[in-house]
């Protein structure tokens, strides 16, 4: 069965360096992988996805991922990280079968200090 | 465009009582989607519709948990009656149809529900 495993509950950064928030998957065939952004009181927010094609993925707000097939990882990354992007992040994959379902992690809250 | 509407935005209720939210996914999403989530983890999804047709209602607990979506547009989800462990947030969310390819869903702002 698919799942994706973020192995950080949090991840902590200074303003204006980079930030990595990690996840590895596992699934049967050729992953479809997202990520989500959740802020306080609200719905998850898309950000990025990775179907097929290059493996470094740009996305809203300066986020990009990148997907290692070997690793079986798809870190969401941004060179520099802004307050105003502490939230939760969530990784997701698609349902193996090929049914339209997404399986999330447990997410990483990412706080940014100023 | 508006984005997935859902209400209302909190509930709170005692424990035994029956409760519904409301969802309206985005104009033209044939699918829509609602989803579990509980405190400090991802969401889990509880079942999701092509149209009017509940495709997938395997992880929904149908002793008390019911849902409808009769029109192909707006959807209800209810739980009768209410406990203690349900107390979670609920989502809806929506994306293009299958026939549209694999598509991101949109989530709406979900319903807090607090069960006493």
């Amino acid at each position: 069965a698919q799942s994706v495993a973020q192995p950080e509950d949090q991840v902590n950064v200074a303003e204006g360096n980079p930030l990595t928030v990690k996840c590895t998957y596992s699934v049967s065939g050729n992953p479809y992988l997202f990520w989500y952004v959740q802020y306080p009181n609200r719905g998850l927010q898309f950000l990025l996805k990775y179907i097929t094609g290059d493996n470094l993925v740009k996305g809203s707000y300066g986020f990009e991922a990148e997907f290692n097939k070997s690793q079986t990882s798809f870190h969401l990354k941004k060179p520099s990280a802004l307050v105003s992007d502490s939230a939760l992040y969530f990784c997701a994959v698609r349902d193996e079968t090929g049914a339209n379902n997404l399986f999330f992690g447990t997410g990483t809250r990412l706080t940014v200090i100023p | 465009e508006a984005g997935v509407v859902q209400s209302p935005r909190y509930k709170i209720i005692e424990k035994k009582q029956p409760v519904a939210f409301w969802c309206n996914p985005i104009s033209g999403h044939n699918t829509l989607y609602w989803y579990l989530q509980n405190l400090g983890q991802g969401p889990e999804l509880l079942i999701r519709y092509e149209n009017e047709e509940a495709v997938d209602d395997s992880q929904l607990p149908k002793d008390r948990f019911s849902a409808e979506r009769l029109k192909g547009v707006d959807s209800t989800l209810k739980i009768q009656p209410a406990e203690l462990g349900d107390s979670a947030v609920y989502l809806c969310a929506s994306s293009l149809g299958p026939d549209r390819g694999f598509n991101e869903q949109f989530f709406g702002p979900g319903t807090r529900l607090t069960v006493l």
